[in-house]
């Protein structure tokens, strides 16, 4: 079946600091990988993308890395700050139509 | 650009009662999603619309209906509110049915308060 995990929270980080956020998923076939950001109140929309394994999505600093070998998704910053705290969702499609969700991640980056 | 538009955002019912989420995007998606948000749980899938006429169950249908009007409108009807129902509910929608490349673009949620 579908499925992904990421680590729990909350996760609280002083600014500055390097943020990881680990997720791993099971799939069929070949499946685009997703991180998508909540801000409190609002819905959720787009951080990055990869499509294919070994690609490299990036956005406002962040990070992550297909990889095909490990099943990983892994989010990265490298120097966080205050407007970064949110709940992170990792995300996986396979062919078709669906979407999984991780649980979500919340992050609070304090000055 | 509007998006995803979701009404209410904000609905507080009584047990037993009924109602419907709208959902409606200006961008001219085939497929079309409704989720639910509840702590420590991430995003269920309820139902979703893969193209105009088309509808389908995902992981938690029970108790929910749908209707997608046309291909701009999908809505979600709870006949008979219960307590278990209390989340935030969430529409979202997709360019093409069946690419599992392109994005969900989600609406600003629609917060479930049932008595």
């Amino acid at each position: 079946g579908n499925s992904v995990t990421q680590m729990e929270g909350p996760v609280t980080l002083s600014e500055e600091a390097f943020l990881t956020i680990n997720c791993t998923y099971t799939a069929t076939g070949y499946p685009s990988l997703f991180w998508y950001v909540q801000y409190p109140g609002e819905g959720l929309q787009l951080l990055l993308k990869a499509t294919k394994a070994d690609d490299k999505g990036s956005n406002k600093g962040f990070e992550a890395t297909y990889r095909k070998e490990t099943t990983s998704f892994h989010l990265e910053k490298g120097s966080v700050q205050v407007s970064d705290s949110a709940v992170y969702f990792c995300a996986l499609s396979p062919t078709g139509n669906q979407f999984y969700f991780g649980t979500g991640t919340s992050l609070t980056v304090i000055p | 650009n509007a998006g995803v538009t979701q009404t209410p955002k904000f609905q507080v019912l009584k047990t037993g009662q009924s109602m419907t989420l709208q959902c409606a995007q200006d961008m001219n998606h085939n497929s079309m999603y409704w989720y639910r948000q509840d702590p420590g749980m991430g995003l269920r899938l309820i139902y979703y619309s893969a193209s105009e006429g088309t509808t389908d169950k995902g992981e938690v249908p029970n108790g929910y209906n749908v209707s997608r009007l046309n291909k701009r409108e999908f809505s979600l009807r709870l006949e008979s509110a219960a307590p278990s129902q209390t989340s935030v509910y969430f529409c979202a929608s997709r360019r093409l049915g069946g690419e599992n490349t392109g994005e969900l673009f989600f609406g600003e949620g629609s917060r479930l308060t049932v008595l």
